[in-house]
């Protein structure tokens, strides 16, 4: 199985910050690769997919990039509705699905 | 606009059986892969299981398989996971989760609420 590492593990931020998370692939996935957010008792939001294309209405702050092993996430101006927990996934096939093991981004 | 709901949760016997629904709502449910993915309390997100639009295809996660079914009634808009053999790993919250493309893709775009699955004796 591929294995995904992120780090941080615990991001402290203040509002308007430039936050970058990054995510480490155990093996080449391409661009097979998505971001999601996630808040307290609520389901993920894809923000992000094929490394670097930004879902339908997600703000432009959010930014993907990287291929091969080595992505990461980018929030330009951290807002305040930006304090959340962050998930990389990979998706390189159908039965092969893995996903980081988070971020928490918060207020400093 | 999109909606998914899942329901069927609650607290189980080790070695008990538990079915999930996840009614699917403002798309067209039959023309899109569907999946399962389960978070244990405090912990990560683990995919568990996807169907192709037409049933036609399966696939689980090591975890689970041999012990989880996942079906689709397209007729009735609703996926299903079938969970026996249910072991204290397998609490989490399980949602149900729509694959962004019609040719699968394992990207969720759209995601359930939730159902919590609470394995205990």
């Amino acid at each position: 199985d591929i294995q995904m590492t992120q780090s941080p593990s615990t991001l402290s931020a203040s509002v308007g910050d430039r936050v970058t998370i990054t995510c480490r692939a155990s093996q080449s996935i391409s661009s097979w690769l998505a971001w999601y957010q996630q808040k307290p008792g609520k389901a993920p939001k894809l923000l992000i997919y094929k490394a670097s294309s930004l879902e339908s209405g997600v703000p432009s702050r959010f930014s993907g990039s990287g291929s091969g092993t080595e992505f990461t996430l980018t929030i330009s101006s951290l807002q305040p509705d930006d304090f959340a927990t962050y998930y990389c996934q990979q998706y390189n096939s159908y039965s092969f699905v893995t996903f980081g093991q988070g971020t928490k981004v918060e207020i400093k | 606009q999109v909606q998914l709901v899942e329901s069927g949760g609650g607290v189980v016997q080790p070695g008990g059986s538990l079915r999930l629904s996840c009614a699917a709502s403002g798309f067209t449910f039959s023309s899109y892969g569907m999946h399962w993915v389960r978070q244990a309390p405090g912990k990560g997100l683990e995919w568990v299981a996807f169907i192709r639009y037409d049933g036609s295809n399966k696939y689980y996660a090591d975890s689970v398989k041999g012990r989880f079914t996942i079906s689709r009634d397209n007729s009735k808009n609703t996926l299903y996971l079938q969970m026996n053999s249910l072991r204290a790993e397998d609490t989490a919250v399980y949602y149900c989760a729509k694959d962004l493309a019609a040719a699968a893709t394992s990207i969720f775009d759209y995601w359930g609420q939730g159902t919590l699955v609470t394995v205990s004796s």
